[in-house]
């Protein structure tokens, strides 16, 4: 069974652009998860979506948004880029919002510049 | 807001040594707790699910346990080794749910 795919694996953009982030779930999972990470603040959670309805949201602002698509395929976009929006954004899976492992995929690393 | 902590933030230990990772969370309230290890660049991979009903999880040379009263976990590493070597983070939940809130991890290096 294949993974949770991310892309792009790497991303370089200037202060000021907007950018999507690509999210693919291991298949029959419904859940996604993304979260940031920085050297600094470690791994937090940006929101989660649960059969297309975003069912929790971390403490980010309105400039990250996120959405999940019926094949539970999902999308981040990040509008009017600040330099410490700097990161590897992570995005997990799992089956369903119970107790269930997550799964990660290997990441979209992110330079502002 | 949970606040979790991960004693030690580094560890080197010769192979072949046990090894206990620490972690802990300001509110114990935890409902369930993951333990992942992470690759220089990489994304996370699972390494034990302590699920509501349980208190300890074991795989292979792993097991992790959850005090749930004091809101500490202990990750126990058996007979290490240098492929064992990267970050571990550990991540709990405080209500059926997938928002996971993660530890500062711990850098492992086995020395061989």
């Amino acid at each position: 069974k294949a993974g949770v795919t991310q892309t792009p694996r790497y991303l370089i953009k200037t202060r000021g652009q907007q950018v999507t982030l690509s999210c693919s779930p291991i298949s029959g999972h419904r859940s996604v998860s993304w979260y940031q990470q920085t050297p600094g603040q470690g791994l937090q959670f940006l929101f989660e979506y649960f059969s297309e309805t975003q069912r929790n949201k971390g403490n980010f602002p309105g400039r990250f948004s996120g959405r999940q698509f019926s094949n539970s395929r999902s999308e981040m976009n990040v509008s009017t880029l600040e330099l410490g929006d700097s990161a590897l954004y992570l995005c997990a899976s799992s089956f369903d919002r119970g107790e269930e492992t997550q799964y990660f995929g290997p990441g979209t690393r992110l330079l502002v510049l | 807001k949970q606040e979790v902590t991960q004693i030690p933030a580094a560890l080197s230990v010769p192979e072949g040594e046990n090894l206990v990772l620490n972690c802990s969370f300001t509110d114990s309230a935890i409902y369930n707790l993951q333990w992942f290890r992470q690759d220089p660049g990489k994304g996370l991979t699972s390494l034990l699910l302590i699920q509501s009903s349980q208190r300890e999880q074991t795989s292979g040379r792993l097991n992790a346990s959850l005090d749930k009263s004091s809101g500490r976990s202990t990750l126990y590493i058996a007979a290490s080794q240098p492929g064992d070597s990267a970050t571990y983070l550990c991540a709990g939940a405080e209500y059926t749910g997938n928002q996971f809130y993660f530890g500062t991890g711990t850098s492992l290096t086995v020395i061989p």
